[in-house]
């Protein structure tokens, strides 16, 4: 199957500083892929759509301002959370929709973010 | 409005069999997904169903009935590494993704 690469796995960083999370498709180009956060214990929550060359589509509830998505190539889409709290410390994934018109989702490792 | 419901929790015992099931209402179908989540871990694809029927792959297989809203996940032989939360997602008409909030799976000798 198609491999979605994550980095970093994990992150611990301070308050009030920005955290970059990547999201590399290896070997099949993604036009779109998806970011998801999920609190422990609870389900996925998509964050927004990520398009190739275009802006991303936030869901209802998520500060565009704060959670930058760039989507520069069809390998990669990037998720900054900018001035990170506490509240922030989540697990983060994202996935990609399978190549072709496929309609199966690959998900990266994921990236379990702490904020101290 | 769109929601996905499957029990929050199931207990079983090593050997044995277990469904989870899932119902779904969402604005359109394009298909079912099952997939398994270990703790710390991003999901893993399991199944995917468009069409009624029982689609089997080794231990596990999995069901559709679209006229009821209805999937359930078959897993057979179970075994400890078995214990995992499982998810059940509906494809709707914008091809999105809708998630369910998981059945937590635990595995008892």
């Amino acid at each position: 199957g198609a491999v979605v690469s994550q980095h970093p796995s994990w992150v611990i960083c301070k308050s009030g500083t920005s955290v970059k999370i990547e999201c590399r498709s290896l070997d099949f180009q993604a036009t779109t892929m998806f970011w998801y956060r999920q609190f422990p214990k609870q389900s996925l929550m998509l964050m927004a759509t990520s398009n190739e060359g275009s802006k991303a589509t936030y869901e209802q509830g998520v500060e565009k301002d704060k959670f930058l998505i760039n989507h520069a190539s069809l390998t990669l889409s990037t998720l900054t959370v900018t001035s990170a709290h506490p509240e922030d410390s989540s697990f983060y994934i994202c996935s990609a929709r399978a190549p072709k018109g496929g309609t199966e989702a690959f998900f990266g490792q994921g990236t379990r973010l702490t904020v101290v | 409005g769109q929601n996905i419901d499957q029990p929050t929790e199931m207990t079983a015992t090593e050997g044995a069999i277990v469904q989870i099931n899932c119902t779904y209402q969402t604005s359109g179908f394009n298909g079912l997904f099952w997939y398994q989540q270990h703790a710390g871990e991003a999901p893993t694809f399991l199944s995917y169903n468009v069409l009624d029927g029982l689609e089997e792959k080794g231990r596990f297989s999995s069901f559709l009935s679209r006229s009821k809203g209805y999937s359930y996940l078959l897993l057979k032989e179970l075994q400890m590494k078995d214990s995992a939360s499982y998810l059940c997602a509906v494809m709707d008409s914008n091809y999105q993704l809708i998630w369910g909030a998981g059945t937590k799976l635990i595995i008892k000798p």
